[in-house]
Order: C-alpha cells, then sequence, then structure tokens
C-alpha cells in the first residue's frame, strides 16, 4: 500500500519569501511522486514529478522537489513566493503495480502582499 | 487539440436521486479514471477503465458505478445520493491506463461540482 502525508494544512508566506510545502510517502515498491496545483473551482495542474535519476526536480512556474529516499520526502520549495501562486498543493504516489494516485490531504497556500 | 473535458460542471440533487456525470477523454487516450475529491481533502480513486474494461476499482460502494463507450468516453453513476457524497468529482484520462506505474502522466478535467442536499 501506498500513501502521502502532507505537513501543514494552510502555510502563509509573504510575496517574496521562500515557499516550502513538506510531502512524506509511505510505498513498498520504488515510488514515483507527484506535485499538482489546483486553483479555485478547477481541476489539477501537474507542476512537477519524480520518476527515477536525477533527485531535484523542476517544474513549472519556478517550483521544484527533491526526492529524499532516506527520509522518504518529496518537499516543494520555491525561492520567491508570488500573489499568483496562492492554491492548493497536492502530494501524490504511484508506482509497482498501481494504477491510481494516491494523494495526500493538499496543502492551502496563501501569500500575503 | 481539446483536453479531458467533464459534463456537468455543477449539479444540485437532492438525497435519494440519482446522478449521472460524463467525461470525454483527451483525443487517442483509451483509458479514464475517476477520483472523489470531498472539500477539504485530497483526490480518493474511484475507477480506471481501459478499452471498455474496469481495471481497477477504489474503496467506495456499490452505489458507485461506471462505464466506458467504444469513443472511450465514460459516465459515472452514484444511486441514492447521500450527503456525503458531496463532491467535486474529477476525470483523468491517459493512452494506455498503465501510465501511473512508469511513472507517467495521467491528464485531469476540471471536474463536475456535485451538490447533494
Amino acid at each position: 500500500a501506498q500513501s502521502v502525508t502532507q505537513l501543514g494544512s494552510h502555510v502563509s508566506v509573504s510575496e517574496g519569501a521562500l515557499v516550502l510545502l513538506r510531502c512524506n510517502y509511505s510505498s513498498s515498491v520504488p515510488p514515483y511522486l507527484f506535485w499538482y496545483v489546483q486553483y479555485p473551482n478547477q481541476g489539477l495542474q501537474l507542476l512537477l514529478k519524480y520518476t527515477t535519476g536525477a533527485t531535484l526536480v523542476k517544474g513549472i512556474n519556478g517550483f521544484e522537489a527533491e526526492f529524499k529516499k532516506s527520509e522518504t520526502s518529496f518537499h516543494l520549495t520555491k525561492p520567491s513566493a508570488h500573489m499568483s501562486d496562492a492554491a492548493e498543493y497536492f502530494c501524490a504516489v504511484s508506482g509497482g503495480s498501481n494504477y491510481k494516485l494516491t494523494f495526500g490531504k493538499g496543502t492551502l497556500l496563501t501569500v500575503n502582499p | 487539440d481539446a483536453g479531458v473535458t467533464q459534463s456537468p460542471t455543477h449539479l444540485i440533487k437532492t438525497r435519494g436521486q440519482h446522478v449521472t456525470l460524463r467525461c470525454s477523454p483527451i483525443s487517442g487516450h483509451k483509458s479514464v479514471s475517476w477520483y472523489q475529491q470531498v472539500l477539504g481533502q485530497g483526490p480518493q480513486f474511484i475507477f480506471q477503465y481501459y478499452e471498455k474494461e474496469e481495471r481497477g476499482r477504489g474503496n467506495f460502494p456499490d452505489r458507485f458505478s461506471a462505464r466506458q463507450f467504444p469513443n472511450y468516453s465514460s459516465e459515472l453513476n452514484v444511486n441514492a445520493l447521500l450527503l456525503g457524497d458531496s463532491a467535486l468529482y474529477l476525470c483523468a484520462s491517459s493512452r494506455f491506463g498503465q501510465e501511473l506505474k512508469t511513472g507517467n502522466t495521467i491528464y485531469f478535467g476540471e471536474g463536475s461540482w456535485l451538490t447533494v442536499v
């Protein structure tokens, strides 16, 4: 079985500050890890994903995430927050024989002017 | 090319009623998956279909059913609606249905918002 824990249901940062959204996973097989963003009243948009190879993954809109197997983590970062980053962010895992994504509960990011 | 399209975008139903939600995958994609996202939670897997056959089912009651048509579009049906069925229902499509086993991407639609009163 696979599971995802996102630490912090709500993160608030000032515009221009570092964004750090935390994700820890559990998986009995090598995981594939995803970050999705959901803007109000919209569907899910893929930000970035880790499959194999380089553990530092760059995505859209200046976001990146680092896969750390020893810590079972895949935290999402952005050096400088922008007002347009305000949204809900979901970490998800798949892999092995899984044909589905298993999502965390999400982190709501608020960006203050 | 059009992305994943879902209809209706919003609907309100009464407890005990039945609802049908529809999804058209991206052109060339033969697999459709359904997810339920309750307010304040992450999406949860309901079904996956590939070539009109059910490939996977999540932990949902038998009131939930789905089917896929020859043109690869899909319907999600929910019978005897409960207040707890109020959620955003997301459809995702992929070409072969195996993508998540290898870390490839599936593509989500905008969702159908269901409110049960």
